[in-house]
């Protein structure tokens, strides 16, 4: 176990809708980054946050948005659901240091867009 | 070109073999490289991590990084059918993990 916890395991939402995911990083990590991963791909970048900035981002349109609490707990919203959005969402805890990040993932999260 | 490259695979090893699992990566900046097991429908998880040159050994998994060749392998040893999953390769930069999509390794009883 990672330490690193995602809610909820599985989703269904209508396109259009408005999803929130959640991640509750591994004690002592300042730095979480969210991924998305379709069936068959790597996961793919969507952003990172550290000490509650956003820290870097991937190729992803503006509705795909975070935050960071002072806990180092994180959220990803996805505005405007559209099919493509189906994949499973992955975050990974990790504490920067000056080699980069180890990176810990939790057990994800699997959001169907109908 | 991809960030970073892997061959999908599957690749098919006896149990008891050597599984050789291979990556290349285009940043010539990376600084960290990863390796992660990923089961079916589950989340990836951390093997090996490497920062320098030459080999790394845990157990039976070894992990080799060149970076004048941006090159990173792993192999594991002694394989069990319980290795048989996909094998992402993660090369890390500055504020940014890149993974390849992975190659599926099966291990034949």
């Amino acid at each position: 176990e990672t330490g690193v916890t995602q809610s909820p395991t599985h989703l269904i939402k209508t396109r259009g809708q408005q999803v929130t995911l959640r991640c509750s990083s591994q004690s002592g990590h300042n730095t979480v980054s969210w991924y998305q991963q379709a069936l068959g791909q790597g996961p793919q970048f969507i952003f990172q946050y550290y000490r509650e900035e956003e820290n870097g981002r991937g190729n992803f349109p503006p509705r795909f948005s975070g935050l960071q609490f002072p806990n180092y707990s994180s959220e990803l919203n996805v505005n405007a659901l559209e099919l493509d959005d189906s994949a499973l969402y992955l975050c990974a805890s990790s504490l920067r240091t000056s080699l980069g990040d180890t990176q810990y993932f939790g057990p994800g999260t699997r959001l169907t867009v109908l | 070109q991809k960030e970073v490259e892997q061959n999908s695979g599957p690749l098919s090893v006896p149990e008891g073999a050597i599984a050789s699992l291979n990556c290349t990566y285009s940043d010539q900046g990376s600084q960290s490289f990863f390796w992660y097991r990923q089961y079916s429908g589950k989340s990836p998880e951390l093997i090996m991590f490497i920062y320098s040159n030459g080999d790394k050994e845990d157990g039976r998994f070894t992990a080799q990084l060149n970076k004048a060749s941006q090159y990173v392998s792993l192999l594991i040893r002694d394989s069990q059918p319980s290795d048989s999953a996909t094998y992402l390769c993660a090369v890390g930069s500055y504020q940014k993990v890149t993974f390849g999509t992975g190659t599926k390794l099966q291990v034949i009883p």
